[in-house]
């Protein structure tokens, strides 16, 4: 079935330094999103990727899809303490007529001051 | 527009009792989703509606959960009995659900978390 892989589960950084997250598909996937939750809070939605290869930016952040569709990853340049949370990568996939969608265990990342 | 709206905001109750949630989602989204999370853990998906069809339930204990979207707009979950292992938060969330399109995001309510004793 489905599969999704979320690495690393934990990553602690100092402030300034740099992070990435990776989620991997046993499939070819047809989009990928990601998503951050703050400790306490609810999954907020942070982009969409469609393409093969497609790269976004929001500012600090930049999210890759690989060339096969089946990875993407996050990379977040010179953290700050308001990164801290986890990271999560949902995979949406065709089943029958149906849009299914299987999500990450989440990347959390702590960053110190 | 407004958000996602869920109902209680937490609940305490003992084990073997019944609970009841409900959501509901932005105007106008055809897809919701109810979701379990466990502390520590990503949201696991436990029943996608496309309007008021269920889509996904594969991850449902359908011995004790059941979930309805009867005119396909708002949705309530229930546990009935509760177990123990039921404590988590309950996110519900909708999207447009405009396959591929940019709107096709999920946006999540603020969630019930559940305590049984």
């Amino acid at each position: 079935g489905q599969q999704v892989m979320q690495i690393p589960q934990y990553q602690h950084v100092q402030e300034g330094e740099d992070f990435t997250t990776y989620c991997n598909s046993s499939t070819t996937l047809s989009n990928i999103q990601w998503y951050k939750q703050r400790p306490g809070g609810h999954p907020v939605f942070l982009i969409q990727l469609v393409k093969s290869g497609e790269v976004k930016k929001q500012k600090r952040l930049t999210f890759q899809f690989g060339e096969a569709k089946k990875n993407s990853s996050l990379h977040i340049t010179a953290t700050q303490t308001t990164d801290v949370g986890t990271y999560f990568c949902a995979q949406r996939y065709k089943d029958g007529n149906n849009r299914k969608l299987i999500w990450g265990l989440g990347t959390s990342l702590a960053v110190n001051p | 527009e407004a958000g996602v709206a869920q109902s209680p905001r937490y609940k305490i109750i003992e084990k073997r009792q019944s609970v009841a949630f409900w959501c509901n989602p932005i105007s106008g989204h055809a897809t919701l989703y109810w979701y379990q999370q466990i502390l520590g853990q990503g949201p696991k998906l436990l029943i996608q509606f496309q309007n008021n069809g269920v889509v996904d339930d594969s991850q449902l204990p359908k011995d004790r959960f059941s979930a309805e979207r009867l005119k396909g707009v708002d949705s309530t979950l229930k546990i009935q009995p509760a177990k123990l292992e039921d404590s988590a938060v309950y996110l519900c969330a909708s999207s447009s659900g405009i396959y591929l399109s940019s709107t096709d995001t999920q946006y999540f309510g603020p969630g019930t978390r559940l305590t049984v004793l």
